[in-house]
């Protein structure tokens, strides 16, 4: 089942623009991942934020929650052609046993 | 180099064939993961193992089948009961905390001809 829905489904963005990207989930969550996949390829890690926390920042990249809304956002600053990719967010349920539930993503295209 | 493998990368099978994907990892993780992802959408679970000799079914079980006998190892047979094989088949590892997220490999492309 789809915890997760990613907002907007495909993005378009200029080279040094700002894009940012929500999550929507449903349910009681331990803490919420976000995963980056460039065409044909893997997932990687890009941030994990907990459900006791409200922000946090790696690098470019800023993650917000909010539990009451069930709701994520990913802000990618300062945009670059290679962070064309797609963005997942992913679940991690309470009492899932540990295994992650991954939304359908957003397909980002930086421009250069 | 820590990481986690799989192979083939691409792989074609004939309809009523059984074919098996490889997943190893040297990373001494628990948990190990498959996933299927059709084209344009996300990750959906086919089966996941927490500890060796041990797995459970995901979301889409149906038609697929696994083995946890090493720490290291976690193929994926996709049977002939499996109407729809063709996809992109991810397969990942964690550790049993949840901190630093999964691991995945580079993908088997599974095509039926």
């Amino acid at each position: 089942s789809q915890q997760g829905e990613e907002d907007p489904q495909a993005l378009s963005i200029q080279e040094g623009e700002n894009a940012t990207m929500n999550c929507s989930y449903k349910t009681s969550i331990n803490n919420l991942q976000w995963y980056r996949q460039n065409s044909g390829r893997g997932l990687v890690h890009l941030i994990l934020i907990r459900s006791n926390e409200r922000e946090k920042h790696s690098g470019r990249l800023r993650v917000t929650l909010d539990t009451s809304k069930k709701s994520s956002s990913l802000l990618i600053t300062a945009s670059r052609a290679a962070d064309t990719a797609s963005y997942f967010c992913a679940t991690d349920a309470r009492g899932s046993a540990r295994q992650l539930t991954f939304g359908s993503g957003t397909q980002l295209t930086v421009l250069p | 180099d820590g990481g986690i493998t799989q192979s083939p990368k691409y792989l074609f099978r004939k309809e009523g064939q059984n074919v098996t994907l490889s997943c190893e990892q040297n990373l001494n993780h628990d948990a190990m993961y498959w996933y299927r992802q059709d084209p344009g959408q996300g990750l959906r679970l086919i089966y996941y193992s927490q500890i060796v000799n041990d797995f459970q079914k995901g979301d889409i079980a149906e038609g697929y089948s696994v083995s946890r006998e090493k720490k290291e190892s976690f193929p994926l047979t996709v049977t002939s009961a499996q109407k729809n094989p063709t996809a992109f088949y991810l397969c990942a590892s964690s550790t049993v905390e949840v901190k630093y997220g999964y691991t995945f490999g580079s993908g088997t492309r599974l095509t039926v001809v």
